[in-house]
């Protein structure tokens, strides 16, 4: 176990709704980044947030939003929903803000169907 | 740009031989290089990473990898197979965020490691 939950772990929702997924980081970790992965595909990198605030952003549209609290924990935000964004949706957490030059832990992830 | 190709979908292995997997990348800077298993119902973990230190790096559970600049590689291998190594594995590039010292990392498709007994 790595010590990063995510809840829910299932998710079903309706195309055009609104959906938060949320993201417990490892404790004494600061840094915290999102992953969206399609059936059958390597993870992509949504964002990042570095002590409170975005400081790394994949290719992903602005309805794809996040915001990460002082305790560190996290929340990814999706509005209007679209059925390609049915996904594993992962959250990592790290020390420092170079999210992958220390190692990053994953959680579980959140399955989401938008249908 | 960045980006991975990782060359099989699948590998198939009888257990107790060796495995190989293949990875590519491109990239306009000095990359940071990464392989990751994911195993059914469980979260992603760090198997080893290149970071311009030794080329020849050495990751948990016997498995390996070579950077190779100019072949644009860095292949994982193990020795000898084992039952528990049957997983979904990720090679992932990471390059320089354009501010804030962050990197933005780059996962290939996935190679589906497949153990037979």
């Amino acid at each position: 176990e790595t010590g990063v939950t995510q809840s829910p772990t299932h998710l079903i929702k309706t195309r055009g709704q609104q959906v938060t997924l949320r993201c417990s980081s490892q404790s004494g970790h600061n840094t915290v980044s999102w992953y969206q992965q399609a059936l059958g595909q390597g993870p992509q990198f949504i964002f990042q947030y570095y002590r409170e605030e975005e400081n790394g952003r994949g290719n992903f549209p602005p309805r794809f939003s996040g915001l990460q609290f002082p305790n560190y924990s996290s929340e990814l935000n999706v509005n209007a929903l679209e059925l390609d964004d049915s996904a594993l949706y992962l959250c990592a957490s790290s020390l420092v803000g170079r999210v992958l030059n220390t190692e990053a832990f994953f959680g579980q992830g959140t399955r989401l169907t938008v249908v | 740009a960045q980006s991975v190709t990782q060359l099989d979908s699948h590998v198939s292995v009888s257990e107790g031989t060796p495995v190989l997997l293949r990875c590519n990348y491109s990239s306009s800077y000095s990359p940071s290089l990464f392989w990751y298993v994911q195993h059914p119902n469980k979260g992603l973990q760090l198997l080893l990473k290149y970071t311009s230190a030794a080329t020849l790096v050495k990751g948990i559970n016997g498995f390996e990898a070579e950077f190779k600049k100019s072949e644009t590689s860095f292949h994982l291998t193990k020795p000898s197979a084992h039952m528990s190594d049957a997983a979904e594995y990720f090679c992932v590039v990471s390059v320089p965020y354009s501010s804030g010292g962050s990197y933005i990392p780059t996962f290939g498709r996935g190679t589906s490691l497949i153990v037979h007994p």
